[in-house]
């Protein structure tokens, strides 16, 4: 079945360390996407990427960085400069093209919850 | 700037209640609008979506938006609600010169028995 996968499910990290969140998906879609989910205040834009070896900042990019090398992957690494980086980070997935096409649909995978000790 | 405001942080109601979630957005054109359902500790899965046409969309598990361009409303309704509707639920609209969306801080559901 096709999907987006992403891990771990959980990651604790000390404070200084950076970490990566693994963001695989098997739809053959085009662009992808990262998202920050903090209680109350919704789904944020973190990076996202519309073709392979492109991407963009979003709303809340400092402190992330991202890479595109494959069309299925979307690594998300949170640097130490990310000053509050517990939260539940979301990959999403979508076609590219018109909104009839299904552009603008998103798949999101199942979460990855990040943890600062 | 584009937004969407969802002014209900947390609403209860009973099952087989009738059910209606709130959505605003500031948009200076046609909007692509969206809503989602996350149960917890979950990815968010479309309920429905609208990009133009009949301003009455249907989704799934029942539910349906109504967009209204006076009132910048897209609210989310279901007739009777089932206790596994309990959820978070996010509006959401594309935003202008993204392909990316732009959400909601969305609206928590709690159905009582």
């Amino acid at each position: 079945d096709g999907g987006i996968t992403q891990s771990p499910k959980y990651l604790f990290r000390k404070e200084g360390q950076n970490v990566t969140l693994s963001c695989e998906q098997n739809l053959n879609h085009d662009a992808m996407y990262w998202y920050r989910q903090d209680p109350g205040q919704g789904l944020r834009l973190i990076y996202y990427s519309q073709i392979v070896n492109d991407f963009q900042k979003g709303d809340i990019a400092e402190g992330y960085s991202v890479s595109r090398e494959k069309k299925e992957s979307f690594p998300l690494t949170v640097t130490s400069a990310q000053k509050n980086p517990t939260a539940f980070y979301l990959c999403a997935s979508s076609l590219q093209g018109t909104a009839s096409s299904g552009a603008n649909v998103l798949t999101f995978g199942a979460g990855s919850r990040l943890t600062v000790l | 700037a584009q937004s969407v405001t969802q002014p209900d942080i947390h609403i209860t109601v009973s099952e087989g209640a009738s059910l209606e979630l709130r959505c605003n957005y500031s948009y200076g054109a046609t909007p692509y609008l969206f809503w989602y359902v996350q149960s917890p500790g979950q990815g968010l899965q479309l309920l429905l979506k609208y990009f133009s046409g009949d301003t009455l969309v249907q989704g799934i598990k029942g539910f349906e938006a109504e967009f209204k361009r006076s009132q910048s409303s897209f609210n989310l309704r279901k007739p009777s609600v089932h206790w596994s509707d309990a959820a978070e639920y996010f509006c959401a609209v594309v935003r202008t010169g993204r392909r990316a969306l732009t959400f909601g801080s969305g609206t928590r559901l709690q159905v009582q028995p």
